[in-house]
Formats: C-alpha cells, sequence, structure tokens
C-alpha cells in the first residue's frame, strides 16, 4: 500500500513552546489530508480536513489558532501545536487520501509537553 | 444514538480460533473501511470495500449496504493479530471516515 511518513513519532517539548508534526505522501500525492489526535483509551477524534492550497476546515471545539495546520503541497501537510501546554499531551496521527480512494495513516506522533 | 457500533468490545481468544468483528451504522455511505491499529498507536488500512466480500490472507471483509451492516472475519488467528480493530464508513460528502469505538482483540498462545 501507499506510504504516509508522519515525523517526530515523539517529542518532548515545555510547556509554552511550539512543536511542528510533518506528514508526507511519499508515493502519491493526496488531495486530502487528516489530522486526528487521541486520548489513551478512546477513539481517534479528527481535529480538522486539510486540501492542497486551501485553509483547514476544523471540527467544533478545535482552535485554530493554536493547531495550525499547512497544506502547502500535495504530498505535505504540517500541524503546529502552539502555545503547547500539559493538557495538549497527546498521540497526534495523520491520514491521506486521494479523492475516495483508501485512507493512508502515518505512524502517529506522541507529544508530552512537560 | 452513535453512526457506528461495533460488537464485540473487546474480544480474547485462543490462537487459531476464528474470529469476527460486527459493524452496524445507521448513515448512507459510499464505503466502508476496516482498520487495524497497533499497541504502538500506528493505523494499517485493511480493508475498503463498498459491496460483497474481499479477502487477504486469512482476513475477509464482508458488507451488506441493504442492512448497513459488515462484518471482519480472521481465520486461524496468530498472537500477532493482537490488536485494535476499527470499523470506519465513509462519509461520502468530505472523504470523512465515521469512527467506531474499536474492538480490542487478544489472541492468547
Amino acid at each position: 500500500g501507499a506510504v504516509v511518513s508522519q515525523h517526530p513519532s515523539r517529542v518532548i517539548c515545555k510547556s509554552g513552546t511550539s512543536v511542528k508534526i510533518e506528514c508526507r505522501s511519499l508515493d502519491f500525492q493526496a488531495t486530502t489530508m487528516f489530522w486526528y489526535r487521541q486520548f489513551p483509551k478512546q477513539s481517534l477524534m479528527l481535529m480538522a480536513t486539510s486540501n492542497e492550497g486551501s485553509k483547514a476546515t476544523y471540527e467544533q471545539g478545535v482552535e485554530k489558532d493554536k493547531f495550525l495546520i499547512n497544506h502547502a503541497s500535495l504530498t505535505l501537510s504540517t500541524l503546529t501545536v502552539t502555545s503547547a501546554h500539559p493538557e495538549d499531551s497527546s498521540f497526534y496521527i495523520c491520514s491521506a487520501r486521494v479523492g475516495a480512494s483508501e485512507a493512508f495513516f502515518g505512524q502517529g506522533t506522541r507529544l508530552t509537553v512537560v | 444514538k452513535n453512526e457506528v457500533e461495533q460488537s464485540p468490545q473487546n474480544l480474547t481468544a485462543q490462537e487459531g480460533e476464528f474470529i469476527t468483528i460486527n459493524c452496524s451504522y445507521s448513515v448512507g455511505i459510499s464505503a466502508l473501511h476496516w482498520l487495524q491499529q497497533h499497541p504502538g498507536g500506528g493505523i494499517v488500512s485493511l480493508f475498503m470495500l463498498s459491496s460483497g466480500k474481499k479477502k487477504h490472507g486469512r482476513l475477509i471483509a464482508t458488507i451488506n449496504i441493504q442492512e448497513k451492516h459488515s462484518s471482519l472475519h480472521i481465520t486461524a488467528s496468530h498472537p500477532r493479530d493482537s490488536a485494535v480493530y476499527i470499523c470506519a464508513p465513509d462519509r461520502d460528502s468530505n472523504y470523512q471516515l465515521i469512527w467506531g469505538a474499536g474492538t480490542k482483540l487478544i489472541i492468547k498462545p
């Protein structure tokens, strides 16, 4: 299957700093990328949907100024957690699709804010 | 009521057993995905299907669009099949997935 690379896989940062997570589709051009977060023992929760070259669509309750999403090309989307706080500690995972095709997922990023 | 219901929530079985995980949904969909989430968090797409049946190795997925029901079967289960299995129908309006709660499967040797 297609490969989606997410980096970094783990990050620890200090409270108040910003963290950038990258999501790349390595062997296909993704028309749509999705960002999810997952708390322990819970389902994935969709944060935002992004299409290349346009602004991301955020889900209700997700602060767009805190979770900045940039989808600069058909193979790269980034999620920046700004002014991170301990409550932002979570597992973040991206997904990429070409239209209504199969969904492919990155490996996920475990963020710990101390 | 949730749009997607999966059962069972947890399943523990012995190696070699035939496993069935069920998924019912209440909305109109264009396709349905079965996904596997490993203990480390990574997610793998197992199947995407819109009708009938698909088979890949020891895994079989079926869907009945009229009854709004899908099943995932694992034959000759193995401890390495231990994972969370997620049913996720496609919200065809914007390519978003509707996430089931997942089934935590443990296969004991």
